[in-house]
């Protein structure tokens, strides 16, 4: 069965700053990787994912992910933080097989603070 | 654009007591999810379902229970409600398990 595991529950970084937040995974199967961000009292959104093709990902405001197979990671970085990027984000994997993706399994979540 | 609406939004139960979380979703998608999400812990997958007539186990499904009758609603039954219940409950759908949809969330506590 697939697992999740980020690596760090909380992050606080300065505005500006670049930042990092770790994802590994375990998985004896291809698979999907996501990064989701939960704004407080809000439900998921995606904010990127991996499907096949380029390991390199990007999402609209600035965070990308690297699928790193050897390693079984897809870290989220983004080069310079803003106050707006303070949220709970979540790394989750879903297994494919050849009769589709399986159950989507979440990550603890990572909580990034950023100060003024 | 509905999307994946959840009712209701706030639950108080009492212990013993049963509910059912009702979750529906107007896109036409397969794939639907139950997580619930507690302080620290991120969000376990209570059930899923690939699609009509189709449902099975997360990684969390003891003390619920789920149906698949329609490709809209996935419903999620709490039987025997227990205070180890209290969560955030989120509804999430997906069109072949690449991106999920997810649902305002309820919030239920058991007392």
């Amino acid at each position: 069965a697939q697992s999740v595991t980020q690596l760090d529950s909380q992050v606080p970084v300065f505005e500006e700053a670049p930042v990092e937040l770790r994802c590994n995974y375990s998985s004896s199967v291809s698979v999907y990787l996501f990064w989701y961000v939960q704004y407080p009292n809000q439900g998921l959104q995606l904010l990127l994912k991996y499907l096949s093709g380029s390991t390199l990902v990007k999402s609209i405001n600035g965070f990308e992910a690297e699928f790193n197979k050897s390693q079984t990671s897809f870290h989220l970085r983004k080069p310079s933080v803003h106050i707006s990027d303070t949220a709970e984000y979540f790394c989750a994997v879903s297994d494919w097989k050849f009769q589709g993706a399986q159950k989507l399994v979440f990550g603890q979540g990572t909580r990034l603070t950023i100060n003024p | 654009n509905a999307g994946v609406t959840q009712t209701p939004k706030f639950r108080i139960l009492k212990i013993g007591q049963s509910m059912t979380l009702q979750c529906t979703q107007d896109m036409n998608h397969n794939y639907m999810y139950w997580y619930r999400q507690d302080p620290g812990m991120g969000l376990k997958l209570i059930y899923y379902s690939v699609g009509a007539g189709i449902t099975d186990k997360g990684e969390v499904p003891n003390g619920y229970n789920v149906s698949r009758s329609t490709t809209e609603d996935f419903p999620l039954r709490l039987e025997l409600a227990a205070p180890s219940q209290t969560s955030v409950y989120f509804c999430a759908s997906s069109p072949d398990g690449s991106e999920a949809f997810f649902g305002q969330g309820t919030r239920l506590t058991v007392v």
